[in-house]
């Protein structure tokens, strides 16, 4: 079964650090686009961070030089390392996989999220 | 502008059709993809490029675009629709994902 299971959320002060982890099941992270998507409560959804096949990443503009996605190919797992945390951060954190042609894109399988909270 | 905009609230009879709209210039150059997400659930795909959906996924719902608005189309709405409906696509760059504000539906 194709599956994301997200864990690392918590309650964290501001300007404290986290690290979010995406476990994939039934695919391989290494071959897929993956993304992190966040939804403050009561909000909608926002985009948080993208990393290609290739290796290639890219950030919103809110979270870039705070923010790091990477991979470990080995554990077939997807991250999100959050530094300097702010109360905006708060919100729960989504992992999807990302399938794409050349005139659209979706994201076909998402986890249930992680609850991350900053607050002192 | 990479900004997609949605109506925020939309309301529907039972057993009737609702149409969902995205406006947005990207919208020119990428199909939509539009997601439903119920309260305390993660967001679910059910139309992506022209008008696919995923496994699983009713046949009431459909996709369409024309110029920069892309429409989700619900015919016989059921209870089990109400939910709050987002619609996606790309930045200029192609790299930036953009989602539009949501649209809440309510199935009377």
């Amino acid at each position: 079964e194709v599956q994301l299971v997200e864990t690392g959320g918590g309650l964290i002060q501001p300007g404290g650090s986290l690290r979010l982890s995406c476990a994939a099941s039934g695919f391989t992270v290494s071959s897929n686009y993956m993304n992190w998507v966040r939804q403050a409560p009561g909000k909608g959804l926002e985009w948080v961070s993208v990393i290609y096949s290739g290796g290639s990443t890219y950030y919103a503009d809110s979270v870039k030089g705070r923010f790091t996605i990477s991979r470990d190919d080995s554990k077939n797992t997807l991250y999100l390392h959050m530094n300097s945390l702010r109360a905006e951060d708060t919100a729960v954190y989504y992992c999807a996989r990302e399938g794409r042609s050349l005139t659209y894109y979706y994201m076909d399988v998402w986890g249930k999220g992680t609850t991350v909270t900053v607050s002192s | 502008s990479s900004e997609l905009t949605q109506d925020p609230a939309v309301s529907v009879a039972l057993g009737q059709t609702v149409r969902i709209t995205c406006q947005g210039d990207r919208l020119r150059s990428y199909y939509a993809s539009w997601y439903q997400q119920k309260p305390g659930q993660a967001p679910v795909l059910v139309i992506y490029g022209k008008n696919n959906r995923p496994s699983g996924i009713p046949d009431r719902f459909s996709g369409s675009s024309s110029g920069n608005t892309a429409s989700l189309t619900l015919t016989g709405a059921q209870a089990e629709d109400e939910a709050d409906y987002y619609c996606d696509s790309r930045d200029s760059s192609g790299n930036h994902v953009v989602f539009g504000g949501g649209t809440k539906l309510t199935v009377l």
